[in-house]
């Protein structure tokens, strides 16, 4: 079945480092999508991203449906970005999670 | 403005109740629905989702049932609760795309269940 993976599983940075995560899916699909997960368990979405490359602040989402990818780019990276970030792929209604990236920045 | 709302936040019951989650979305309609599932330090499984009132559709079973008995309401429910039901319940809408496709997720705040 369709499947996500998501790279590193955990990622701990120094305030002002920049993060990149990963994330394959093996199954052709109609979109990604990335979330930030609070620690309480909300979503929160910060891309929908079915192709090419999107902006938002500090954040740069970019997909390759050809090569089966997509990236997350974290920038000057922020002690109140730690959390969870994952992301999904759908294929019609059914929308698949990867496992996430744990990211820990520290001061 | 779109809103969603679940209920209740949070659950202890006991193993062989019943139990009924609850969704609801106000400000959009015609949504297609979703119910999520994540067991504690887990992945998120999509157990259900709905593109109209009155159907629904399974993707995990999990001795779940899920209903939609308005357009801006999708109930969870089982009339008997296992331990592996504990967990982290999520609802979700997207907007209804032309065709087969689905568009940007918007959860709610969720709802913690524990089964003792």
């Amino acid at each position: 079945g369709q499947q996500v993976q998501q790279s590193p599983a955990s990622l701990v940075l120094q305030e002002g480092e920049n993060a990149e995560l990963q994330c394959n899916f093996s199954t052709s699909l109609n979109s990604m999508q990335w979330f930030y997960q609070r620690p309480g368990g909300s979503l929160v979405s910060l891309f929908y991203n079915p192709s090419g490359t999107k902006h938002s602040g500090r954040l740069t989402s970019t997909t390759v449906i050809k090569e089966r990818r997509s990236s997350l780019h974290i920038s000057s990276s922020q002690t109140t970005d730690s959390g969870t970030y994952l992301c999904a792929s759908t294929n019609a209604y059914k929308v698949i999670f990867g496992k996430g990236t744990h990211l820990h920045v520290l001061p | 403005a779109q809103t969603i709302h679940q209920w209740p936040v949070a659950e202890i019951k006991a193993v062989g109740s019943p139990l009924s989650l609850g969704c609801t979305i106000k400000g959009k309609s015609s949504p297609n629905l979703y119910w999520y599932w994540q067991a504690t330090g887990g992945t998120l499984q999509q157990l259900f989702y709905s593109i109209t009132v009155g159907q629904v559709e399974s993707v995990v079973q999990l001795n779940l049932s899920a209903s939609r008995p308005k357009d801006d309401q999708f109930i969870l429910s089982t009339e008997k609760l296992l331990l592996s039901h504990s967990g982290f319940y999520l609802c979700a809408w997207s907007r209804r795309l032309g065709g087969s496709s689905a568009e940007t997720l918007y959860f709610g705040s969720g709802t913690r269940l524990t089964v003792l």
